[in-house]
């Protein structure tokens, strides 16, 4: 089946920027998503691109899309200690039916003082 | 945020025992999803579902069923839970389109 790949952790001080990166191998990759897990909640969407798209930004985010490699990051600029969460990578891709995504394993990104 | 609930929010169950959670969403949304979440794996999915009484399964299906008998709910069920079925449960709906899928708030399931 597919796969999507992260580290599972990054560590950074509050101010600086960090950068969340993310295989995959489904070359019929139609959308890929980040989406933020704090403690004990859902999955929040934070934002997509679409395949066809190298990058995109929104606010602090950017997200960034090397297809021909299958690597996606996200960073974020002027982390604080609120972005402490699981960032997980999501792709979605034509293989199957139903819209559905294949998750990464998670990053935890702890935000430090 | 989307209008998703999930029921019950947490549960502690015994092995053997029938299992069933609930998603209920307000959006009218065609498609609805059942994941779980485990340390490592992220999130898998168990069932799907692309209308009313259209289901399909996923990647991690062994063990549960789902319906849909209204486009608002969709029922995961465990018919005989077992302590591997231990896990977070996350619902998700997306639209037509599919772009985009946003989840519930997640049931914490735990099988003495």
């Amino acid at each position: 089946g597919e796969d999507v790949e992260q580290s599972l952790f990054l560590s950074v001080r509050e101010g600086d920027s960090s950068v969340i990166n993310c295989t995959y191998t489904d070359s019929s990759s139609t959308y890929l998503y980040w989406y933020k897990q704090e403690p004990g909640a859902g999955l929040q969407l934070l934002t997509y691109i679409f395949s066809n798209m190298d990058m995109k930004q929104d606010q602090r985010l950017t997200v960034l899309l090397n297809k021909k490699d299958k690597h996606l990051s996200l960073r974020i600029a002027d982390t604080q200690t609120g972005d402490s969460a699981i960032y997980f990578c999501a792709e979605r891709g034509l293989t199957g039916g139903g819209n559905k995504l294949t998750f990464g394993t998670g990053t935890q990104l702890k935000v430090e003082l | 945020d989307a209008g998703i609930t999930q029921s019950p929010r947490h549960k502690v169950t015994e092995t053997g025992t029938p299992v069933t959670l609930r998603c209920h969403q307000t959006e009218n949304h065609r498609y609805m999803y059942w994941y779980r979440q485990d340390p490592g794996h992220g999130l898998r999915l168990i069932h799907y579902s692309y209308g009313v009484k259209d289901t399909d399964k996923g990647e991690v299906s062994d063990g549960y069923s789902v319906s849909r008998s209204k486009t608002e709910d969709f029922l995961l069920t465990l018919e005989s839970a077992t302590s591997s079925q231990t896990s977070v449960y996350f619902c998700a709906i997306s639209e037509s389109s599919g772009q985009t899928q946003y989840f519930g708030p997640g049931t914490r399931l735990l099988v003495l």
